[in-house]
């Protein structure tokens, strides 16, 4: 079964670094597809936050940095802000699949 | 930028069909891919499938195969979804997304959501 596993919830105060891993398999990740991040705050629909694997779209703060290796990827978010709170899902291709796949999504919890 | 503009909510009988609509505009909408994205309630980000509006033909996931169809007509900038057979569990959030670099590629710009309820 081709998945995209993150961890259900991940936790910092404010101004700490927190990271999130999105670990895949030789047919997404690890055959070379590209990595994309989002973030959705509740209530809202997704915003993307990080795409192939470390770029971040204009406007995006350089507190959020992604990165890859092997069969996996992290998200990163730097001096925590209280606005961080949200559901962080990762992204990829699955060539079993022939289409998109989604992380089941972390919580980021604000202490 | 382009923007998405999604139809509105829709509650409908089991085993009946629903039709969203996405329409874009401020930008070239047939150079693009469109998907389409579901999320139930307070679940995670699922794919259905995607269309090229140029090329026309609809691509979809295994799960929706059959189920599910994608359309899109030029002339509106619109795109399409269809869901068949409708059951509770189709109960969910459903959104459009551009993917501005290809079909292996991130969803850039996401529609506002269109709310589908199944009840009886």
């Amino acid at each position: 079964q081709s998945v995209l596993t993150q961890p259900p919830s991940v936790s910092g105060a404010p101004g700490q670094r927190v990271t999130i891993s999105c670990t895949g398999s030789n047919s997404n990740i690890g055959a070379g597809y590209n990595v994309h991040w989002y973030q959705q705050l509740p209530g809202r629909a997704p915003k993307l936050l990080i795409y192939d694997d470390s770029s971040r779209p204009s406007g995006v703060p350089d507190r959020f940095s992604g990165s890859k290796s092997g069969t996996s990827a992290s998200l990163a978010i730097a001096g925590l802000q209280a606005e961080d709170e949200a559901d962080y899902y990762c992204q990829s291709y699955d060539s079993r699949l022939s289409g998109s796949l989604f992380g089941g999504g972390t919580k980021l919890n604000v202490l | 930028q382009v923007q998405l503009v999604q139809s509105g909510a829709e509650v409908k009988k089991p085993g009946s069909s629903v039709e969203v609509s996405c329409k874009a505009s401020g930008g070239t909408f047939t150079s693009y891919v469109i998907s389409w994205v579901r999320q139930a309630p307070g679940q995670g980000l699922e794919w259905m499938g995607r269309i090229m509006p140029m090329v026309g033909i609809g691509n979809y996931a295994q799960k929706f195969q059959g189920r599910v169809t994608i359309t899109a007509d030029k002339s509106t900038s619109t795109v399409y979804l269809e869901v068949s057979s409708l059951r509770s569990e189709d109960t969910a959030l459903y959104y459009c997304a551009l993917m501005l670099r290809g079909v292996h590629a991130a969803f850039d710009i996401w529609g506002q959501g269109a709310m589908v309820t199944v009840s009886s």
